[in-house]
């Protein structure tokens, strides 16, 4: 299964853009980049995919290096509620069988100061 | 959005008991469920995924006899620890894919927490 690494912590002022790395080197040729985040006792939330392109949406948006074996997911301006620990997955195919099931690494935990 | 239900929300039972998590799409159809499995602290664990109307496929070092999965319906995959122990205590999670939306993503329960005595 192909591994991601990313910084286990980082820290933000409120309102300022925070960027989360996370590096992919073993990623193939057909794996998406999904990042969730996930607050405390609580499940993961979709925050936001992509393939080759940088892609927006209206939580955040996702600059995919060129070589793919990086991204980062970039918040605008960092509120208090995003503070949680956001995970970038690869999907997995599953050889073929089409299963989509991810692995999840170790995250990075966001913390928002005010 | 995509809605993902589970039931309980927390669970204490005794040393010995077999407890049942239910998860529910609630607003689409699901062929696909996963369940994880998250200690404090840590990240969440892939045990097994369940596909309807078949067997549940398990992560290796997941017991199939201790975490029975079964995924009868396009909306309802269940979870039952079987003899439960205090090492099984842990927060439980399961996600869906949506089967119509051909949605990249997985959408995620609230999360069940269990706590044997």
């Amino acid at each position: 299964d192909a591994k991601t690494t990313q910084p286990n912590s980082m820290e933000s002022n409120e309102e300022e853009p925070v960027h989360l790395p996370c590096n992919h080197s073993t990623i193939s040729g057909t794996d998406y980049i999904h990042w969730y985040r996930q607050l405390p006792s609580q499940g993961p939330e979709y925050v936001i995919h992509g393939l080759t392109s940088n892609v927006n949406n209206r939580m955040a948006s996702l600059a995919i290096a060129e070589d793919r074996k990086s991204s980062t997911l970039i918040l605008h301006r960092a509120t208090l509620r995003d503070a949680a620990v956001y995970y970038c997955i690869l999907r997995d195919v599953g050889g073929g069988s089409g299963t989509y099931k991810y692995i999840f690494g170790t995250g990075t935990r966001l913390k928002v100061l005010a | 959005g995509a809605v993902v239900s589970q039931h309980p929300s927390r669970v204490i039972c005794k040393s010995g008991t077999s407890v049942k998590i239910e998860c529910r799409s609630l607003d689409f159809q699901a062929t696909t469920m996963f369940w994880y499995r998250q200690f404090p602290k840590q990240s969440l664990m892939l045990m097994a995924t369940s596909n309807e109307g078949s067997k549940a496929t398990y992560e290796q070092g997941v017991e199939k006899d201790k975490f029975l999965i079964n995924h009868a319906s396009l909306t309802l995959s269940t979870l039952t620890v079987t003899s439960a122990h205090p090492e099984d205590s842990s927060f439980y999670i399961c996600s869906a894919r949506d089967l119509a939306g051909g949605a990249h993503e997985q959408f995620f329960g609230p999360g069940t927490r269990l706590t044997v005595l």
